[in-house]
């Protein structure tokens, strides 16, 4: 069965500071990887996904996130933080074969202060 | 990209009703789903809307309790049925074109119901 894990349940950051929003997964054989932003009352939001190709991934408002296949993890960064960038992250993956329903983390609430 | 209208946005409901969750997305779209969100915890599928058959549910979900519709492709409605107080969550539909993994276009969401059970 596949998993994602999000150890964080809170990240503070001050504005203007790097951020980080961890994410590791389980999956068989080869992950498409995913990160969606949710602001408070609205639905999730894509940011960006990894499929193949470079480790790195540029996504929407900044933020990137590099995956790792030996430590299996797709951290999301941006190099400085902004108060807007308050809310909650989530991480999803789904396996390259088999079912195509993809896994989401817990979440991550990300507080940005000014 | 697909936009989403989920309506109600919100609702307080007396135990023992029921809701309609209705989901309308502005374009054709092959696959829908429906999702619970709980304080504190991850998006939990609940079920895959067919177009013209019948829903796929979850483990732990089942369709007396939550009877999905799909009538076409661009729209979808979940029931919620004989609600209690731990039916209290957010209920959010979804959609993408394709295959997620290989579709140019991401996993859209709607904004989401915020349901309150007396």
């Amino acid at each position: 069965a596949q998993s994602v894990a999000q150890p964080e349940d809170q990240v503070n950051v001050a504005e203007g500071n790097p951020l980080t929003v961890k994410c590791t997964y389980s999956v068989s054989g080869n992950p498409y990887l995913f990160w969606y932003v949710q602001y408070p009352n609205r639905g999730l939001q894509f940011l960006l996904k990894y499929i193949t190709g470079d480790n790195l991934v540029k996504g929407s408002y900044g933020f990137e996130a590099e995956f790792n296949k030996s430590q299996t993890s797709f951290h999301l960064k941006k190099p400085s933080a902004l108060v807007s960038d308050s809310a909650l992250y989530f991480c999803a993956a789904i396996a390259s074969g088999g079912s195509y329903i993809p896994t989401f983390g817990r979440g991550t609430s990300l507080i940005v202060h000014p | 990209s697909a936009v989403i209208s989920q309506k109600p946005s919100r609702d307080i409901c007396q135990r023992g009703t029921s809701l309609t969750i209705q989901c309308q997305v502005d374009s054709q779209v092959t696959m829908m789903f429906w999702y619970r969100q709980q304080p504190g915890q991850s998006l939990t599928l609940i079920a895959t809307a067919n177009q013209g058959s019948e829903a796929t549910y979850e483990s732990g979900f089942v369709i007396d309790k939550f009877p999905i519709s799909r009538p076409n492709l661009t729209f979808s409605t979940l029931t919620v049925s004989n609600m209690s107080p731990e039916d209290s969550s957010i209920y959010l539909c979804s959609a993408v074109d394709g295959d997620i993994r290989h579709s140019n276009q991401p996993q859209h969401f709607g904004d989401g119901t915020r349901l309150s059970i007396l």
